[in-house]
């Protein structure tokens, strides 16, 4: 079994929806917690970061982390069709032991359609 | 400021063949890290540099593979007598060093071994 699973998806959903993406790990280890967006044929870009439990907001995303039952999810509000991606979760333990080496999940595609 | 840069972009090979893959980190972040992106298996990762000195070359698949890295910026990704299984997308991140939650991923480099 993996350290971290992530539904792949497809996910497609109409432009205005809300999105939930959603992470489960098994390393309790873990304590950075990452959602990064990954477009066609491009590297990864870090969208939001967590440290240990809680939420964060960012315009219209919000990641929250709930390290008691080992999920994290990621919510897109007012979706809108270039945010049509794969969303990778990925998390890390201490960066002092872990030396920021992080673990993926398998990503999900996401198809928002106008 | 410019970003990660990776070259060459897409790379065919006979299987046996040896490869280099470059990555160029953003200047002043003396962290940098290797992953590869393969169906099925999603991003994993490869090695960690800090400086020159890579501290944590766990996720590198087999001695085929080896990473250097010079001047504390470039690095050179190299797979001998290249395999099949060995075809994915390369991908190099960089951070500060204090800062090593936040990666920033170059474009990747294909690799395709025929």
């Amino acid at each position: 079994q993996k350290e971290v699973e992530q539904d792949p998806g497809p996910l497609s959903v109409p432009e205005g929806a809300i999105v939930s993406l959603n992470c489960t790990y098994s390393n309790s280890a873990f304590q950075y917690f990452m959602w990064y967006r990954q477009y066609s044929r491009k590297g990864p870009e870090l969208l939001m970061y967590t440290y240990s439990s809680g939420n964060k907001e960012d315009g219209r995303f919000t990641a929250q982390v709930d390290k008691s039952s080992k999920y994290i999810s990621l919510f897109i509000r007012d979706s809108q069709p270039s945010d049509s991606a794969t969303y990778l979760c990925a998390m890390s333990a201490s960066m002092s032991t872990s030396y920021g080496k992080l673990t993926f999940g398998q990503g999900t595609i996401l198809t928002v359609h106008p | 400021g410019a970003g990660v840069s990776q070259s060459p972009s897409n790379k065919v090979t006979e299987k046996g063949k040896d490869v280099e893959l470059r990555c160029d980190p953003i200047s002043g972040h003396t962290a940098l890290y290797w992953y590869r992106q393969s169906l099925g298996q999603g991003l994993e990762f490869l090695i960690y540099f800090q400086g020159n000195s890579a501290p944590d070359k766990s996720g590198l698949p087999s001695d085929r593979f080896s990473a250097e890295r010079t001047g504390g910026s470039v690095s050179t990704l190299t797979i001998q007598r290249t395999q099949q299984e060995d075809s994915a997308v390369y991908l190099c991140a960089s951070s500060l060093a204090h800062l090593l939650e936040t990666q920033y991923f170059g474009p990747g480099t294909r690799l395709l071994v025929l």
